[in-house]
């Protein structure tokens, strides 16, 4: 079935950097893709970005395009989302995804998330 | 911008059937899959349908997806109060470069 558990929000003022984790168990880590799903306080789900297997492919939703930075580290089952240039439309719950099917929003299982808010 | 309408709210009684559209063009649900999501008060989302109308393990046989053209709908039969929730769809579409989400429809069971 597989796991995921998500970590590193929290409070930040704009114009900072924080860094997402998420660990992964249950299922072959290395064999899957990966993506980061958002969702602003009560709003809708938004895609953010996607990483390959090997990590040499990654996607990124145009706002965040040169400001966030996914990677992962198979050897540690554990994907990472580096945000840079935070924006206070950046707040949001940050969920990490696997991609049953490589770049499809066939997403299964969803982490709890953690909650991302910026502000002064 | 290509985007996926859905109706904010729907809502039924219990026992009703009650039916949830998703509204996309040729570039996303016209020429891809579509996937639903459940999301409960306060958890995270779940997959409900993938691949327009195939039920996950677990899913009970009361939701169920179709596809027409460039619609999607999703149907809940014998609605319980448990199926309170927000339910969205998601597919690709031909010119971005990451899945697409509905607005969400927020499902109350009167």
């Amino acid at each position: 079935e597989g796991q995921l558990v998500e970590s590193g929000g929290g409070l930040v003022q704009p114009g900072g950097s924080l860094r997402l984790s998420c660990v992964a168990s249950g299922f072959s880590f290395s064999s899957f893709c990966l993506s980061w799903v958002r969702q602003a306080p009560g709003k809708g789900l938004e895609w953010v970005a996607h990483i390959k297997q090997g990590g040499g492919e990654k996607y990124y939703v145009d706002s965040v395009k040169g400001r966030f930075t996914i990677s992962r580290d198979n050897a540690k089952n554990s994907l990472y989302l580096q945000m840079d240039s935070l924006r206070a439309e950046d707040t949001a719950v940050y969920h990490c995804v696997r991609e049953v099917s490589s770049a499809t929003p066939w997403f299964d299982p969803w982490g709890q998330g953690t909650l991302v808010t910026v502000s002064s | 911008q290509p985007a996926l309408t859905q109706p904010p709210s729907a809502s039924g009684t219990p026992g009703q059937r009650v039916t949830i559209s998703c509204s996309g063009s040729e570039t996303n649900i016209g020429t891809n899959y579509v996937y639903w999501y459940q999301q409960l008060p306060g958890t995270a989302p779940k997959l409900l349908i993938y691949r327009d109308n195939l039920r996950p393990s677990g899913v009970p046989d009361r939701f169920s997806g179709s596809k027409s053209g460039t619609s999607a709908s999703l149907a809940i039969s014998g609605l319980r109060s448990e199926d309170e929730g927000d339910y969205y769809c998601a597919t690709l579409d031909d010119y971005l470069n990451g899945p697409l989400f509905g607005g969400g429809a927020k499902l109350t069971v009167l």
